[in-house]
């Protein structure tokens, strides 16, 4: 069975202050590994694919990265704009086309 | 062009009741998918349809049904409301299945008192 574990399940930074947001899967024939940022009291939006191990996308203050056994969502000097949840979701070959999320890291930017 | 809309945005039943949820999906989008978000369990798959027919679904009882119409949009049914059926549910629309970048609607938040 696929697993997705998102750490830390909360993270409350300065403005400023960098940091990471980690995503580790357990899954068998990886399709791609997806980024979402959730407000409250909306749906998720879609941040990143990413699809092999190496592999990064970057947008504004976002960075992602992936190895082999996780993904890596990182945070350069954050605004109190990025205070979101961040899910991360996998897709696999065996998974019937169907995204497994994790639990989510809701981050919380200080002004 | 418009995004995925999710009707009604909030509404409270009663047990034993049900309920049904509506989704339009992003125009050109042939598949839509639905979920159900808790602060306990996070974001779990119901069902997914493509082309009026279901491909995917969740475990899930029974209760929940949903379909999808000849224009994409498509429906979800929750018959004898249980309070545990409170949550977010969430629609998504994609192109094709391949892919995992979803377009979600701003979600259905539903209260069972």
């Amino acid at each position: 069975e696929d697993q997705v574990t998102q750490s830390p399940e909360a993270l409350r930074l300065q403005e400023g202050e960098s940091s990471s947001l980690n995503c580790s899967y357990t899954v068998s024939g990886l399709r791609g590994l997806f980024w979402y940022r959730q407000d409250p009291g909306k749906g998720p939006e879609f941040l990143f694919t990413l699809y092999s191990a190496g592999e990064e996308k970057e947008k504004e203050r976002l960075k992602a990265t992936l190895t082999k056994k996780e993904s890596f969502l990182h945070i350069t000097a954050p605004k109190p704009e990025d205070s979101a949840t961040y899910l991360c979701a996998v897709l696999t070959y065996g998974s019937a086309r169907q995204l497994t999320f994790g639990s989510g890291t809701q981050l919380t930017v200080l002004p | 062009k418009a995004g995925v809309t999710q009707t009604p945005r909030y509404l409270i039943k009663t047990r034993g009741q049900q309920v049904t949820l509506s989704c339009s999906p992003i125009s050109g989008h042939r598949s839509v998918s639905w979920y159900q978000q808790t602060p306990g369990q996070g974001l779990q798959f119901l069902f997914e349809y493509f082309s009026e027919t279901q491909r995917n679904k969740g475990n899930f009882p029974g209760r929940f049904s949903g379909r999808q119409f000849s224009n994409s949009r498509s429906e979800m049914n929750v018959s004898t409301l249980e309070l545990g059926d409170s949550a977010l549910y969430l629609c998504a629309s994609r192109r094709e299945t391949n892919t995992g970048e979803l377009f979600f609607g701003e979600g259905s938040r539903l209260t069972v008192l």
